[in-house]
């Protein structure tokens, strides 16, 4: 089965800095997604991406994260100034249209 | 926005004992998914399920749009099994809510 892919595996860093977390989807889907899971918690949606643009944020989507798709293959999200509160699990998503989507194996952010 | 509900938010099964995870919606939906979390962390999509019936070796899915609810059915449950089962909902455009889980644990 084709797979999404993420990386890295596990990121650790300093309260401040800014954190870039990478994806590439599976190689015919056209919509992305970012999804978050505080440890124990539920899986929360963060943002889509379709066509190059965003199609729809959540409210923790704010002006410290963005996303792109810098080459066509990879899609990325950035978090320009990392707070505690942003350690979870983030995984990428992609589906195609009316399809179930694909989950990444996450990135384990931990903010020291 | 949407709610999603779903119960028991806990489950202890004996190996080979069958179960049934219900999911519940607050609207309307067109887009009704089901995933497992297994021990690792990894999320596996098990149905696409707007409506109907799905059925997928010893896991089967039925939603009825109209009453607002999904059910995942496990037969012969096996300790491979255990993790947390997640439904997930559109009301539309693409974004899923997810419901709080099932945390499953299947015993030898």
């Amino acid at each position: 089965e084709p797979e999404v892919t993420q990386t890295p595996s596990h990121q650790v860093t300093q309260m401040g800095q800014e954190v870039i977390l990478r994806c590439v989807p599976i190689s015919n889907h056209l919509y992305f997604y970012w999804y978050r899971q505080i440890l124990g918690q539920k899986v929360e949606f963060l943002v889509s991406f379709y066509n190059n643009e965003i199609s729809e944020k959540s409210e923790i989507f704010d002006d410290q994260f963005s996303v792109e798709r810098p080459d066509g293959s990879n899609f990325t999200l950035k978090i320009r100034s990392t707070k505690l509160e942003d350690s979870a699990m983030y995984f990428c998503a992609t589906h195609t249209d009316h399809e179930k989507l694909f989950f990444g194996s996450g990135t384990q952010l931990s903010v020291l | 926005g949407i709610q999603v509900e779903q119960s028991p938010p806990d489950l202890i099964l004996q190996e080979g004992a069958n179960s049934t995870l219900r999911c519940n919606f607050s609207d309307s939906v067109n887009n009704l998914q089901w995933f497992h979390q297994n021990p690792w962390g990894q999320l596996i999509n098990l149905f696409y399920i707007p409506s109907g019936t799905k059925q997928n070796g010893r896991l089967s899915a039925t939603t009825v749009a109209t009453e607002r609810y999904s059910l995942l059915y496990i037969s012969s449950s096996q300790t491979t099994d255990s993790g947390v089962y997640f439904c997930a909902a559109v009301l539309g455009g693409n974004k899923l809510v997810f419901g709080a889980g099932t945390i499953l644990r299947v015993k030898s």
